[in-house]
Order: structure tokens, then C-alpha cells, then sequence
């Protein structure tokens, strides 16, 4: 069973100012595709889940480029360059290889 | 443009049953892996079940939590994915949604399980 750890839990973030999200896996995620089917979702107060970010760095259709994903083999990280209000939630990565898939606990961003 | 529309969540008694429904939109339904995923204050986002297409045999797979409870099934006729629950446990209170295998997500709906 594959097990994500996100680190920070909370993340507290003045406007303007970048913000950094861990993901580390405890196994590796190349499926045997070659591809690595590791995603990032953002999930406001209220609101549906949102994709921003799947296979470690495509950003999905309508994610601000601010947005971008990097990583390789267990080791996985989110960043936002220049933090913004309507950033505020809970970011989850998500691996989709093999079902049940694994989720990050979630980290909150909220504005410092 | 893709739509996800849950519907069927409620009250219900600790025991009981509910179907919940999604009916989906602006793409290829019949082609698509759905996903159901609750989101619990508490607990955050938890996967519940998954179905793949037809054409990939219609394959369930379900989370622990809800394995020989819940049951996952589509309609590709009608372009609706449904989430059958069976003895429901106040645990299993939660906003549902649908998603497509995690790209595309509805809105919810929120299944209460109380006496």
C-alpha cells in the first residue's frame, strides 16, 4: 500500500509571496506505462476538489501558471510562485496508479 | 464543457440504504473511469469506489471502508454513473462526489447518516 506524506500540514503565506508543498511517497510511482501518475488537487472552503497539476508537472486546463509541479521518484513538490486570496485551501497529492489510491493528508493554505 | 451533476444525497437512518446518482455531460461518458470520493470535515478527501468502462470491463474497485457495502455501478445509455450504499453507518456521513478518475468533479452531495 502506497503511503503519501505532505509536509507542511499548514502553511500560513503573505500575498505575493511563493509557497512550497511536499509530497514524499513511500514507493516508488512509475507505472509501468513510464508514466508517473502523481497529481496535485486543490479543494477550496466549500467547494469540489479541483485538478491543477497531474503526471508531477502538467498543469490542467485552466490553472493559472503560477501553479507548477516538479519531483521524481518519491519525492514530489507544489509551488506557487506569487500566492494569491482565492489560493486559500487544502492541497492534496494523489496518486492514481492503482486503486484504493493513496492521498496526501492535505495541507491548508491560508493568508498570513 | 464537461458537467457533473451528484443528486440523491440526504438523511438517513443508521442501517439504511441510498443511491446516489451522477449524471454527466460534455464528454465521452461510455469511454470514461468514474470515481466516487467523500470529503468529511475530519477526514478530508477519501476515494470510495471506482468503475472502469466497458470497453475496460466495467471493473470495480472499492476502498476498504466501504468494500461489500457500497456498490458502483453506469448507465452508459443515459450517461449516469451510480453509487448504491447499503447499510449506511454514521461514519459514512459525507458530501459525495463524482469525478472523472480525478480530472473533471461535481459538486457534491451531502449524504447524512443519523438517527
Amino acid at each position: 500500500e502506497i503511503v503519501l506524506t505532505q509536509t507542511p500540514l499548514s502553511l500560513s503565506v503573505t500575498l505575493g509571496q511563493p509557497a512550497s508543498i511536499s509530497c514524499k511517497s513511500s514507493q516508488g510511482l512509475v507505472h509501468t506505462n513510464g508514466k508517473t501518475h502523481l497529481s496535485w488537487l486543490q479543494q477550496r472552503p466549500g467547494q469540489p476538489p479541483r485538478l491543477l497539476i497531474f503526471e508531477i508537472s502538467n498543469r490542467f486546463s485552466g490553472v493559472p501558471d503560477r501553479f507548477s509541479g516538479s519531483g521524481a521518484g518519491t519525492d514530489f513538490t507544489l509551488k506557487i510562485s506569487r500566492v494569491e486570496a482565492e489560493d486559500v485551501g487544502v492541497y492534496y497529492c494523489v496518486e492514481v496508479t492503482q486503486f484504493p489510491y493513496a492521498l496526501g493528508q492535505g495541507t491548508k493554505l491560508e493568508i498570513k | 464543457e464537461v458537467q457533473l451533476v451528484e443528486s440523491g444525497g440526504g438523511l438517513v437512518k443508521p442501517g439504511g440504504s441510498l443511491r446516489l446518482s451522477c449524471a454527466a455531460s460534455g464528454f465521452t461518458f461510455s469511454n470514461a473511469w468514474m470515481a466516487w470520493v467523500r470529503h468529511t470535515p475530519g477526514k478530508g478527501l477519501e476515494w470510495v469506489g471506482r468503475i472502469m468502462s466497458k470497453i475496460d470491463g466495467e471493473t470495480t474497485d472499492y476502498a476498504a471502508p466501504v468494500k461489500g457495502r457500497f456498490s458502483i455501478s453506469r448507465d452508459d445509455s443515459k450517461n449516469t454513473l451510480y453509487l448504491q450504499m447499503n447499510s449506511l453507518k454514521t461514519e459514512d456521513t459525507a458530501v459525495y462526489y463524482c469525478t472523472t478518475d480525478h480530472y473533471h468533479w461535481g459538486q457534491g452531495t451531502l449524504v447524512t447518516v443519523s438517527s
